[in-house]
């Protein structure tokens, strides 16, 4: 079946770099996701990565994939307290653009 | 150019009350999906619309239903509430030409007492 996993909670000094992990079930995903939702907020596309990539860049984050043991990553550098917020790793396998979400990983960034 | 919106931004209803959400989508998108997302959880989908047909559904029971009308706006309807159907509902749109990129508007958030 499909399933989403992430870590629930990461902290980290501003300044750091943040790494938040996930992994998911279904090999025949073709799209990942990462969402960035902020309190009270609706959800913010961050950047997706095809599934036959292993790496994309976007200024301060870092995608990255590893299709074999179906885990992907995503690198935030120099990190600040902007980026505090909830950040769901989504997948999908369909066509149509169903997309099955992790459970989310809260980032809290410290002065 | 405006993004997703939905209305109500809150809303209150009672045990089996029946109620009905709004989304509009971007511009230039035609393709509208809702998700439900619980209190400390991920976004659940409920189901997709396109071309004024629902083209796909996730698990949720019949009482959930929905419409999506010509101008690409859509409503979610939800018969004889329960108090499990408490959570922030989101709608997200989809351009034509780039259906796997969803955009979400900020969420109905509904409570039900």
């Amino acid at each position: 079946g499909e399933d989403v996993e992430q870590s629930l909670f990461l902290s980290v000094r501003e300044g750091d770099s943040s790494v938040i992990n996930c992994t998911y079930t279904d090999s025949s995903s073709t799209y990942l996701y990462w969402y960035k939702q902020e309190p009270g907020a609706g959800l913010q596309l961050l950047t997706y990565i095809f599934s036959n990539m292993d790496m994309k860049q976007d200024q301060r984050l870092t995608v990255l994939l590893n299709k074999k043991d179906k885990h992907l990553s995503l690198r935030i550098a120099d990190t600040q307290t902007g980026d505090s917020a909830i950040y769901f790793c989504a997948e999908s396998s369909s066509n149509t653009g169903k997309l099955i979400f992790g459970q989310g990983t809260t980032l809290q960034v410290k002065p | 150019d405006a993004g997703v919106t939905q209305s109500p931004t809150h809303l209150i209803k009672t045990r089996g009350q029946q109620v009905t959400l709004r989304c509009s989508p971007k511009s230039g998108h035609d393709t509208v999906s809702w998700y439900q997302q619980a209190l400390g959880q991920g976004p659940q989908f409920i189901f997709q619309y396109y071309e004024e047909e629902e083209r796909q559904r996730g698990n949720f029971p019949d009482r959930f239903s929905g419409h999506q009308f010509p101008n690409y706006s859509s409503e979610l309807n939800v018969n004889a509430l329960l108090l499990g159907d408490s959570a922030l509902y989101l709608c997200a749109s989809s351009p034509w030409d780039r259906p796997l990129e969803q955009y979400f508007g900020p969420g109905t958030r509904l409570t039900v007492t």
